[in-house]
């Protein structure tokens, strides 16, 4: 089991929005950043989102993410039909002194 | 840009040690710009942090497996490298290496490699 709780699946229909929830606890993401990767069919994951909510240069502006307490989420909002990947939350956590991960969202666009 | 390569054995037998290389190119990792990892990722689970590893050889572990693993640097070759002892087919994975942006508490894997699937089985 991951130490960070997300849905194992979430679709949508082109253009839709799609959020996907990260949850955690104190000592992971209620007191430090919240990253988001994904991982495309066949390729290594990429980073999408650092710092809660910081998009690297070229991750369109249609992924954002955020962070309330112990949880944050990630939107796709216009989803396309090359969203479609595994999606996994990442927060250091203090109890490991490390990284950890969630179990990672499969989204689908139906 | 940076590109990073996993290489190493597919298969290991139960008991014995896996031993991975990852090969750094586009970024010299002597620069001390960033630290340097490995991840690895079970079948149906999420990814799982290993260690981080700095160019002057200084680790830190996963407490999970501090025990039995070991992440060293080959500064001339521009390489990093993972040994696993003990290996059980819960060490089955894909196992990743990944560079490591790392300013406290902003830490993320920026660039990562493509993966290698390691099976531990007899």
């Amino acid at each position: 089991q991951s130490v960070l709780t997300q849905p194992p699946s979430a679709s949508g229909t082109p253009g839709q929005r799609v959020t996907i929830s990260c949850s955690g606890s104190t000592s992971n993401i209620g007191s430090n950043f919240v990253y988001w990767y994904q991982r495309l069919p066949g390729t290594a994951p990429k980073l999408l989102i650092h710092k809660n909510n910081q998009r690297p240069s070229g991750v369109p502006d249609r992924f954002s993410g955020s962070k309330s307490g112990t949880s944050a989420s990630l939107a796709i909002s216009g989803l396309r039909s090359e969203d479609e990947a595994d999606f996994y939350c990442a927060s250091w956590d203090d109890s490991l002194s490390g990284p950890v991960f969630g179990g990672g969202t499969k989204v689908t666009v139906l | 840009q940076v590109q990073l390569q996993e290489s190493g054995p597919g298969l290991v037998k139960p008991s014995q040690t896996l031993s991975l290389t990852c090969t750094v190119s586009g970024d010299p990792i002597s620069s001390g710009d960033y630290y340097w990892s490995w991840i690895r990722q079970s079948p149906g689970k999420g990814p799982e942090w290993i260690g981080f590893i700095y160019y002057t050889g200084g680790a830190d572990y996963n407490p999970s497996f501090k025990s039995r693993v070991s992440i060293s640097v080959d500064r001339p070759k521009n390489q990093f490298s993972l040994k696993l002892n003990s290996v059980t087919s819960a060490d089955t994975a894909e196992y990743f290496c990944a560079r490591v942006y790392r300013d406290y508490p902003d830490v993320y894997f920026d660039s990562w490699g493509q993966g290698t699937l390691v099976s531990v089985s007899s």
